[in-house]
């Protein structure tokens, strides 16, 4: 009965390098979502995605950032040649195909993966 | 554009003592909902508040929904040190899947 698992749980990666960050959803959801902490502030929004289809990724940067969310296996946050300033928690959260009882869109959260570039 | 404001940003207070954070709109939201974020993990979801004027208890924690849907309040009694963390409001507009989510209040609660 494990929750939405992401790893991994830190990563170092130089300037230019790319990170990858994963993300297995809770048993039963059917919907990923991204989002970017950095210290002391609260959760941006980055994509939100289905299997196999990409929703919403108006949180995304246009370049160097990509997601995906396959047909088999973990949703994939990708980040490309990647600077200093992409360092952050990013926080991954899966939520069921349709509302809980009361509509409202619940999400279960990983424990984030923490991405320090040097 | 929806938004929602938390106050106060910061609260540091003594082990004992009652608190109220505010979770505030000028939009309507169909639910609302309260999280408490740790350091080093996500946030874990509190309470899920539907209706207008709606009060929920979950031990110590009150949380309120606004008559109009527009803001919440979240009510904390005889603090504790393990109430520390980041309170985060987070609003769903509708049918729209995407939560709109206030910036937080950092609490320390200090023994």
């Amino acid at each position: 009965n494990a929750g939405v698992m992401q790893n991994p749980r830190h990563l170092v990666r130089r300037r230019g390098q790319e990170a990858r960050l994963r993300c297995s959803p809770m048993k039963g959801h059917s919907h990923v979502y991204w989002y970017r902490q950095l210290p002391e502030e609260g959760l941006k929004f980055m994509v939100y995605l289905q299997k196999e289809n990409i929703i919403d990724e108006s949180g995304m940067p246009k370049e160097r950032f990509s997601a995906e969310f396959p047909k088999e296996g973990p949703s994939i946050l990708r980040i490309q040649q990647v600077v200093r300033g992409d360092s952050a928690a990013y926080f991954c959260a899966s939520s069921p195909r349709t509302g809980s009882l009361s509509g409202a869109n619940v999400l279960t959260f990983g424990a984030g993966s923490r991405l320090t570039v040097l | 554009t929806q938004l929602l404001e938390q106050s106060p940003q910061f609260l540091s207070i003594q082990e004992g003592e009652n608190l109220t954070v505010y979770c505030n709109s000028s939009s309507v939201f169909s639910s609302l909902q309260w999280y408490r974020q740790e350091p080093g993990e996500g946030p874990v979801l509190l309470v899920t508040v539907v209706t207008g004027g709606e009060v929920k208890k979950l031990k110590r924690l009150t949380f309120q929904f606004g008559d109009a849907r527009k803001d919440s309040s979240l009510h904390i009694t005889a603090a504790q040190p393990g109430d520390t963390g980041l309170y985060l409001c987070a609003g769903n507009a509708g049918n729209n899947r995407k939560l709109i989510w206030g910036l937080g209040t950092s609490l320390a609660v200090n023994p």
